[in-house]
């Protein structure tokens, strides 16, 4: 059962680049997030999904782009990427609009130089 | 002020030890709460939610005040293995989006 994963797990790449980074969850949950998690800021939302077709804005959406064109994937397109873009990204998945519980992913670490 | 604000530690705990430690959130439309835990570059995972009445789980117990807008977490009879950072959470409905606090580090040593 591998839950969900992440890839790559880490990345270095230059500024301006395009870079994209994977989700994929097996348990056909129907939220999905990115997240990233800087030292003196905790986890913020980056964007989310209810359902595919359907994603949102989190609280820092900037200068990223999401798509859900299946349930069971949710990449993350850093469009142009920039040196504050630098962090871990953590993807998570919640089952329903009830359930609690979000299951996060092992998360990406990206190096933009 | 952020939304969701903790101590960042670290409590040093001697090993069986009792340590608590309390987050505040400023949103009081807040409708959910929990506490997740973090190990050194691993990923969040959930620890227990919070309820209205307090609840316990093992060794853990968490509280909620809703008035003073603050949540808490106990643990007793500290283990090493406790040793990690704890995430106080906050959603304001159905827990579709939730707001992270900074964490609390708990160092559990012999």
């Amino acid at each position: 059962d591998a839950g969900i994963t992440q890839s790559p797990r880490y990345k270095i790449t230059e500024t301006g680049r395009q870079v994209t980074l994977m989700c994929h969850q097996t348990w056909s949950h129907s939220y999905m997030f990115w997240y990233r998690q800087d030292l003196g800021h905790g986890l913020r939302l980056i964007y989310y999904s209810a359902a595919a077709d359907i994603t949102d804005k989190g609280e820092v959406p900037d200068g990223y782009v999401v798509s859900r064109s299946k349930t069971e994937n949710f990449p993350l397109t850093l469009e142009s990427a920039t040196r504050s873009q630098t962090s871990v990204y953590f993807c998570a998945s919640k089952g329903l609009a009830g359930e609690e519980t979000q299951y996060f992913g092992p998360g990406t670490r990206l190096l933009v130089l | 002020r952020k939304e969701v604000e903790q101590d960042p530690g670290p409590f040093n705990v001697p090993e069986g030890a009792t340590v608590a430690f309390n987050c505040t959130y400023s949103n009081s439309a807040s409708q959910s709460f929990f506490w997740y835990r973090q190990d050194c570059r691993k990923e969040p995972k959930l620890l227990m939610s919070v309820y209205s009445s307090g609840n316990e789980d093992g060794r853990f117990t968490a509280q909620l005040n809703r008035a003073s807008q603050y949540i808490s977490l106990l643990i007793r009879d500290s283990k090493l293995s406790d040793s990690a950072t704890y995430l106080c959470v906050v959603g304001k409905a159905a827990g579709n989006k939730l707001t992270f606090g900074g964490g609390t580090r708990v160092l559990v040593k012999p």
